[in-house]
């Protein structure tokens, strides 16, 4: 299996302009998990879904941030309007704890730069 | 609720040097907890995890854990440290999510 793979790896945008970050999990895996990690906050979770639906947005720091799982291969995470302050390595993983308490596996992050 | 404390920021040791990464914990229930590494500019890699069972853990890269109940700790261990285990240690309860902290920084010099 090609593991979590996240598109694009690196983007630099303009503050205002929106911004789409892509992922597609391992197959089969029923969970899916967005996370931020900055020098100042650590790794925060932002959203998770099971089964294509969101179960937790606690994490979601504003009405900026959407994230949408139209499939079971495939969820996005944008940023309308972006600011500098978003600027952050985006990770999603993805685990199937269905059999079990399972590990997530995690993808390779995109590192988002807003000017 | 399920939390974890790192009460170190940074570690550092020689290589060769016996390598130990503190964790505690505070959950209700059964706890499961997991450690996780990051390296530079990569992704966070799943190293072991506690369920039920045996106390001592074994994971990846020769590294373990040993789960306390008694002093509700889960310390990561690994006996001879290597330059390539410098890097970001995260210890985190599961509870269908995981709950991250900042984790502790690792740096062994050779």
């Amino acid at each position: 299996d090609a593991g979590v793979i996240q598109s694009p790896r690196h983007e630099v945008t303009e503050m205002g302009q929106e911004v789409t970050l892509r992922c597609k999990p391992i197959s089969g895996h029923d969970y899916l998990f967005w996370y931020r990690q900055t020098m100042m906050r650590g790794l925060e979770l932002l959203i998770y879904f099971n089964n294509n639906v969101p179960i937790d947005d606690s994490g979601m720091p504003e009405d900026r941030f959407s994230a949408k799982m139209p499939n079971a291969s495939f969820s996005t995470l944008k940023i309308q309007p972006s600011e500098p302050r978003d600027s952050a390595v985006y990770f999603c993983a993805s685990s199937s704890p269905g059999r079990g308490v399972n590990e997530q596996f995690f993808g390779p992050g995109t590192r988002l730069t807003v000017l | 609720a399920q939390s974890v404390a790192q009460p170190e920021d940074q570690v550092n040791v020689a290589e060769g040097n016996p390598l130990t990464v503190k964790c505690t914990y505070s959950v209700s229930g059964n706890p499961y907890l997991f450690w996780y590494v990051q390296y530079p500019n990569r992704g966070l890699q799943f190293l072991l995890k506690y369920i039920t069972g045996d106390n001592l853990v074994k994971g990846s890269y020769g590294f373990e854990a040993e789960f306390n109940k008694s002093q509700t700790s889960f310390h990561l261990k690994k006996p001879s440290a290597l330059v390539s285990d410098s890097a970001l240690y995260f210890c985190a309860p599961y509870d269908y999510k995981l709950s991250f902290g900042a984790g502790t920084t690792v740096t062994v010099r050779a």
